[in-house]
């Protein structure tokens, strides 16, 4: 079974800086994708950002990028030049890859606020 | 391109009633997924339909069922609902290529069992 941990429950950041929400995740899959969703107020699950696993290069999408450490089981979100849109919820998650594979693993969430 | 959508947006319902939840997915994509968002349990699993057959459920009693149609679309029905049903319900929907594509969110269906 595999479970996703974020660590951080709440965190803040000032409009324009930059911030890291961190992730883990522990499986015993060898190939697998990882996920951030952002659930803003408006309670829609957006994608951010999407990494395979045996892709080596850190996936990137605009202000979004990841930090992915295969071997440490870490996948941290950054976002930078924070704006006030980015205010929401950030989920983490998982799926092995693979026909048959189907249930997204979902970490706690991570809320972020960003201040004016 | 048209989102995934859900209706209803709210539901007020009573214990021991039955209720229907409804999704339509992205158009090209054949696969639906139902999660339950209550607060504090996070994001839960609980079916996964495609082509029109239900393909697996997660660890959820069985009164919650649901069934997919020849469009795709897909309805979560839920009988003798209880005070912990209270929750947001969302629906996904892919490619149905497994765990090699993107799952794409609805707005979801906030339901709440007095």
């Amino acid at each position: 079974a595999q479970t996703v941990t974020q660590s951080q429950p709440e965190m803040s950041v000032q409009e324009a800086e930059t911030v890291t929400l961190s992730c883990t995740y522990d499986t015993s899959e060898s190939n697998y994708y990882l996920f951030w969703y952002k659930q803003p107020p408006s309670r829609q699950m957006i994608l951010v950002i999407r990494q395979e696993a045996y892709k080596q290069q850190n996936a990137t999408e605009n202000r979004f990028s990841v930090n992915f450490q295969k071997a440490a089981k870490s996948f941290s979100l950054k976002i930078s030049d924070s704006q006030l849109g980015d205010t929401a919820m950030y989920f983490c998650a998982f799926i092995p890859s693979g026909a048959g594979s189907y249930q997204l693993t979902f970490g706690k969430g991570t809320k972020l606020s960003v201040i004016p | 391109e048209a989102g995934v959508t859900q209706s209803p947006t709210h539901l007020i319902k009573t214990r021991g009633q039955q209720v229907t939840l409804r999704c339509s997915p992205i158009s090209g994509h054949t696969s639906v997924y139902w999660y339950q968002q209550a607060l504090g349990l996070g994001l839960q699993f609980l079916l996964w339909y495609d082509e029109g057959e239900e393909r697996n459920r997660g660890n959820f009693p069985p009164r919650f069922s649901g069934r997919q149609f020849p469009n795709y679309s897909s309805e979560l029905n839920v009988n003798a609902l209880e005070l912990e049903d209270s929750a947001l319900y969302l629906c996904a929907s892919s490619l149905g290529q497994g765990g090699t594509d993107t799952q794409y969110f609805g707005p979801g269906t906030r339901l709440t069992v007095l």
